[in-house]
């Protein structure tokens, strides 16, 4: 089982839709939770980190639920520059700073 | 210029041919890493670094050698390159003691013929 898991996709959505991406994660002693947004071609830059309190940015929300060890990311209002892939990261206990990352989930927002 | 800077961008070697990728920041974090990054594997952490003179290996070392004598420098060797390491190979830094981003560098695209 792979320790971050995440549907690879692709999300084919109009633009103004809302999207959901999640994500879950192996470790139970996993301690910090982030998502990253990486556009073709380029590399990995953080979204948003992740708090169990839930936590936004706009027209992101990011959620976390240590008890299923599920992370979501959730895109309002959809936009064409929001396509991309998304990956759920997770940093490890005991390793600090060994980020772990799920393979990404593809969005693509259409007209 | 301040950042990650990762050289060279792209290259293509013969199999069995040593090959060293070069990663460089101006920032002065204690951590570096390097990932592989493959069509249906997502990003891999191929070893990591958490000071100068301290290196661990990550999820798939093997084929690969890494060295930091100083903080700034994290190079990444193939020493007997194959054509599974063929790949996108990405550089990142973080300091924990200031916030645990990564931030990553532009990338290598590395093909091995």
């Amino acid at each position: 089982r792979k320790e971050v898991e995440q549907d690879p996709g692709p999300f084919n959505v109009p633009e103004g839709a809302t999207v959901a991406f999640n994500c879950t994660y192996s470790n139970s002693a996993s301690q910090s939770f982030f998502w990253y947004r990486q556009d073709c071609r380029k590399e990995p830059k953080l979204l948003m980190s992740v708090y169990s309190s839930g936590n936004e940015d706009g027209r992101f929300t990011a959620q976390l639920n240590r008890a299923s060890q599920y992370i979501s990311l959730l895109i309002r209002d959809s936009k064409l520059s929001d396509s991309a892939t998304y990956l759920c990261v997770v940093l490890d206990t005991g390793t600090a700073s060994k980020l772990t990352f799920g393979t990404g989930t593809r969005l693509q927002v259409t007209l | 210029d301040a950042g990650i800077t990762q050289s060279p961008r792209y290259k293509i070697t013969e199999t069995g041919r040593q090959v060293t990728l070069m990663c460089h920041q101006t920032w002065s974090h204690s951590y570096m890493f390097w990932y592989r990054q493959d069509l249906g594997h997502g990003l891999r952490l191929i070893y990591y670094s958490a000071a100068a003179d301290i290196t661990d290996k990550g999820e798939v070392p093997d084929g690969y050698v890494v060295s930091r004598s100083k903080t700034e420098n994290f190079p990444l060797t193939l020493e007997s390159a194959t054509r599974s390491q063929t790949s996108v190979y990405f550089c990142a830094s973080s300091d924990p003691g200031d916030s645990t981003e990564a931030f990553f560098g532009q990338g290598t695209r590395l093909t091995v013929v």
